[in-house]
């Protein structure tokens, strides 16, 4: 199994700021990677998938980037509704693995 | 608008059966794989099961392996999860997803990210 390691756990940022959100994989998922955004009592949301493309309708301040075992979501300048759960997630081998997920915060 | 909605969660005794149902619309349903994630209360996303797009190719978390089995009726733009042998560690929250992205997809796998997601079905197993 892929285990899928975020960190930091929780990411206190303030409004305007820039937020660096990483996630390892303990064996390369090539590109295989996607990035989840939570809001307490919805639904996950896709944000970005094949590690770096966005998904439709996603503000252009929100990035990935990496492949093999590392990779990074950024968040350019953080707004209020930005603050939320992010999960990454590997589909490059069964049993596909999310991360425990990192909680950010505002400042 | 594409759309999944999920239904038959509810509290159910250890050791009990439940099966739920995700119905689909707003896109062509049998083109696209289909999964299952679910959520315990206060905690992050797990990966449940999976189903290709003909129903063929199945895919099962270890955790449920032998107690749940998913399936589909493309006729009815419907996919199940039947769900046996509940332990109190199943309970949470069941969100199906379509599973998208074949052309980018590893091998040996019908696809890759999982969207839109359905509003999730709440499972309850008490201890």
């Amino acid at each position: 199994e892929t285990v899928m390691t975020q960190s930091p756990a929780t990411l206190s940022v303030s409004p305007g700021e820039r937020a660096t959100l990483s996630c390892r994989a303990s064996q390369s998922v090539s590109s295989n990677l996607a990035w989840y955004q939570q809001k307490p009592g919805q639904v996950p949301r896709l944000l970005i998938y094949g590690a770096s493309t966005r998904a439709t309708d996603i503000p252009a301040r929100f990035s990935g980037s990496g492949s093999g075992t590392e990779f990074t979501l950024t968040i350019s300048s953080l707004k209020p509704e930005d603050f939320a759960a992010y999960y990454c997630q590997q589909s490059y081998s069964i049993p596909i693995t999310f991360g425990q997920g990192t909680r950010l915060e505002i400042k | 608008e594409e759309q999944l909605l999920e239904s038959g969660g509810a509290l159910v005794q250890p050791g009990g059966s439940l099966r739920l149902s995700c119905a689909a619309s707003g896109f062509t349903f049998s083109n696209y794989a289909m999964t299952w994630v679910r959520q315990a209360p206060g905690k992050g996303l797990e990966w449940v099961s999976g189903i290709s797009g003909d129903g063929d190719n199945l895919y099962y978390a270890d955790s449920v392996k032998g107690r749940f089995t998913i399936s589909r009726d493309n006729s009815k733009n419907t996919m199940f999860l039947q769900m046996n042998s509940l332990r109190a560690e199943d309970t949470a929250v069941y969100y199906c997803a379509r599973w998208k992205g074949g052309s980018t997809a590893a091998a040996g796998l019908p696809a890759d990210w999982f969207d839109p997601w359905g509003q999730g079905t709440l499972v309850t197993v008490p201890s």
